[in-house]
């Protein structure tokens, strides 16, 4: 059973650091490419961006939003992806979810979501 | 502004049928497939439709996908009061690099 597991949401404030894990199990992770997704409160879903696997050079791309703030990575060997998050502001508050992607944009199993709450 | 245009909100009896749109262009839904998400209130968003009109095993007939030139379309048949979520279309924009989502559209049975 593919399961993906989201940790280290929290509050932070503007300006700071927040990093997020996304624990993967049940499929070869190293197959797969990896996506983040968003979803600010009362909001509908926005995507944040994704890695590829290692066979497609681990690429990752961003939405303009993040570009530059946001960096993906992932640790092929203990199937966790990483979402590491600067200069968070207010309106990067949101349930970010974890997923896994086939193709470029198809993300057929989601985490059940970790939330970040930016405020002073 | 979502990339992707969904109406915000559908409705119908149970049993009846509803249809949702999504609106693109040639850089997200005429050159690339299309996916559908269901979200259940307080749940994460799950995959309903993928390639356009292909349902994950487990989702059941009610719902179907289609797709023409920079629209696509979720149909789900035989309403039932457990359908009652946010449906969201997806795809990814050549043009932006990025993968892009509707807006969301609330399906409401009376």
């Amino acid at each position: 059973e593919v399961q993906l597991v989201e940790s280290g949401g929290g509050l932070v404030q503007p300006g700071r650091s927040l990093s997020l894990s996304c624990t993967a199990s049940g499929f070869t992770f190293g197959d797969y490419a990896m996506s983040w997704v968003r979803q600010a409160p009362g909001k509908g879903l926005e995507w944040v961006g994704f890695i590829r696997s290692k066979a497609y050079g681990e690429t990752p791309k961003y939405a303009a939003s993040v570009r530059g703030r946001f960096t993906i990575s992932r640790d092929d060997s203990n199937s966790i992806v990483y979402l590491q998050m600067n200069s968070l502001k207010t309106e990067d508050t949101a349930i970010y979810y974890c997923t896994r992607v086939v193709g470029w944009s198809l993300n057929d199993y989601w985490g059940q979501g970790t939330l970040v709450t930016v405020s002073s | 502004q979502s990339v992707l245009t969904q109406p915000p909100s559908v409705s119908a009896a149970p049993g009846q049928k509803v249809t949702i749109s999504c609106s693109g262009s040639s850089s997200n839904i005429v050159n690339n497939d299309v996916s559908w998400y269901q979200q259940l209130p307080g749940a994460a968003p799950k995959l309903l439709i993928h390639d356009n009109d292909k349902r994950p095993s487990g989702i059941p007939d009610r719902f179907s996908g289609s797709k023409s030139g920079t629209s696509a379309t979720l149909g789900i048949t035989g309403l039932q009061t457990g359908d009652e979520a946010d449906y969201y279309c997806g795809a990814w924009d050549s043009s932006l690099s990025a993968g892009v989502f509707g807006g969301g559209t609330k399906v409401t049975v009376l």
